[in-house]
């Protein structure tokens, strides 16, 4: 079957780094996407992962290796607001989006 | 630009009753989705459009039905329904499906939560 792994919850402090890993077993791989979602809102889209390596997008970047199914996000300079729901999703062999349960992530002052 | 409306935002039924969830969007694009989100579960999908006037079952297809009658707009029925059916639906849209060089990013509605009694 096809699986995506993430942790369900993790705390960090307002101005710190947190890392949020995503390991993933799926029937071939198109693509690997980050979205946040704030409680009771829509996800929005953070990032997008097809090839090995790390994308940067100010705070934020994702980083992907192929070999070891394993992707992380990485979230700097951590702000009160980035308290959210972060979803990893893959696409696969299908063009399906196989979605993970989210890590609720939250920022303590 | 509104992006993706969802209507009702919140709706309580009973079991064996019936009602539709309205997805409109404004960014012409190709591709809808209808997912649900259930807690502790990713997000699973419904049914899906590849166009005006085709539907595509997903995941989760039993005990709903969708239409795309108009290109902006993408129906979600569910004909009796069930206390299993009680959850968060999204509505979401792309301007496509199997794009090899870009994203395909989804953007999704507000969410529906429906609850079954």
């Amino acid at each position: 079957g096809q699986n995506i792994d993430q942790p369900t919850e993790m705390t960090a402090t307002e101005g710190a780094i947190v890392q949020i890993n995503c390991t993933y077993q799926t029937s071939g791989f198109n693509g690997l996407f980050w979205y946040q979602q704030h409680a009771g809102e829509a996800p929005t889209f953070l990032s997008y992962n097809v090839l090995d390596g790390l994308e940067e997008k100010g705070r934020f970047s994702s980083f992907l290796s192929r070999s070891k199914g394993y992707s992380y996000l990485l979230l700097k300079e951590l702000q009160m607001k980035d308290s959210a729901s972060y979803l990893c999703a893959v696409r696969d062999s299908n063009y399906q989006l196989i979605w993970g349960a989210g890590t609720k992530l939250i920022i303590k002052p | 630009n509104a992006g993706v409306t969802q209507t009702p935002k919140f709706r309580v039924l009973k079991t064996g009753q019936s009602m539709t969830l309205l997805c409109a969007q404004d960014m012409n694009h190709e591709y809808m989705y209808w997912y649900r989100q259930d807690p502790g579960m990713g997000l699973r999908l419904i049914h899906y459009s590849v166009g005006e006037g085709t539907t595509a079952k997903g995941e989760v297809p039993d005990g709903y039905n969708v239409s795309r009658l108009k290109k902006q707009n993408f129906l979600l029925g569910l004909e009796s329904a069930a206390p299993s059916q009680t959850s968060v639906y999204f509505c979401a849209s792309s301007s496509s499906g199997t794009d090899f060089s870009g994203a395909n990013v989804l953007t999704f509605g507000a969410g529906s939560r429906l609850t079954v009694l």
